[in-house]
């Protein structure tokens, strides 16, 4: 089946600064990467996602890219601010398989 | 629409007792999946369901089941609990399998202590 490798599983940055968080995939079949955000005590929200047809989706200050050959994705998040602290998970889906795996989660912390 | 809601949210049992959780998916969501949290393993699949049938199941043991209404709610068991149980189950509803790049969105959770 699929297994997501995500790092780092802590990252800490300076209000401001980016933050940048990779995710691996071994199904080459994999064609949907969504990432969630789950702040503490919180139900994980869906921030920005990318199927396997695009290269890179930005949404403001969030963007992810994709790498099929590579068999990674990357979620990019610039002009860091003190709500962006949270966990976040990165995870995969085959078409057609029916279930979602998801990366450890990254806990990460802007600092202000 | 309402979002995704789960009862109940904390449970508190004892070891050997037998639990039943309970998802409501978003209003025409056919799809809903299920996965444990915990701190140590993140978030791991446990099972989906469409259309009343579940669709795969990811690696637990027997004891952990589940099922679908015509409705789309969906319950999950857990029988003959154990310490190890403890964790946060989530919910998450689709409109179609999440295979499909469908986007899921998560309920609450229900917060299950097993002493």
């Amino acid at each position: 089946g699929e297994n997501v490798e995500q790092h780092p599983s802590t990252l800490s940055v300076q209000e401001g600064d980016s933050a940048v968080i990779k995710c691996t995939y071994s199904d080459s079949a994999s064609n949907y990467f969504p990432w969630y955000k789950q702040e503490l005590g919180k139900r994980p929200q869906l921030i920005i996602d990318i199927r396997s047809n695009v290269g890179e989706k930005k949404d403001q200050r969030i963007a992810v890219t994709l790498n099929k050959t590579a068999k990674h994705f990357s979620l990019h998040i610039t002009e860091t601010q003190p709500e962006d602290s949270a966990v976040y998970f990165c995870a995969a889906s085959i078409h057609g398989n029916n279930d979602m795996r998801f990366g450890a989660g990254t806990r990460l912390t802007v600092k202000p | 629409k309402a979002g995704v809601t789960q009862t109940p949210r904390y449970l508190i049992k004892t070891r050997g007792q037998q639990v039943t959780l309970s998802c409501s998916p978003i209003s025409g969501h056919r799809s809903v999946s299920w996965y444990q949290q915990t701190p140590g393993q993140g978030l791991q699949f446990l099972f989906e369901y469409f259309s009343e049938t579940q669709r795969n199941k990811g690696n637990f043991p027997g004891r952990f089941s589940g099922r679908q209404f015509s409705n789309s709610r969906s319950e999950m068991n857990v029988s003959t609990l154990e310490l190890g149980d403890s964790a946060l189950y989530l919910c998450a509803s689709s409109l179609a399998p999440s295979g499909g790049g469908e986007t899921q969105y998560f309920g609450p959770g229900t917060r299950l202590l097993v002493l």
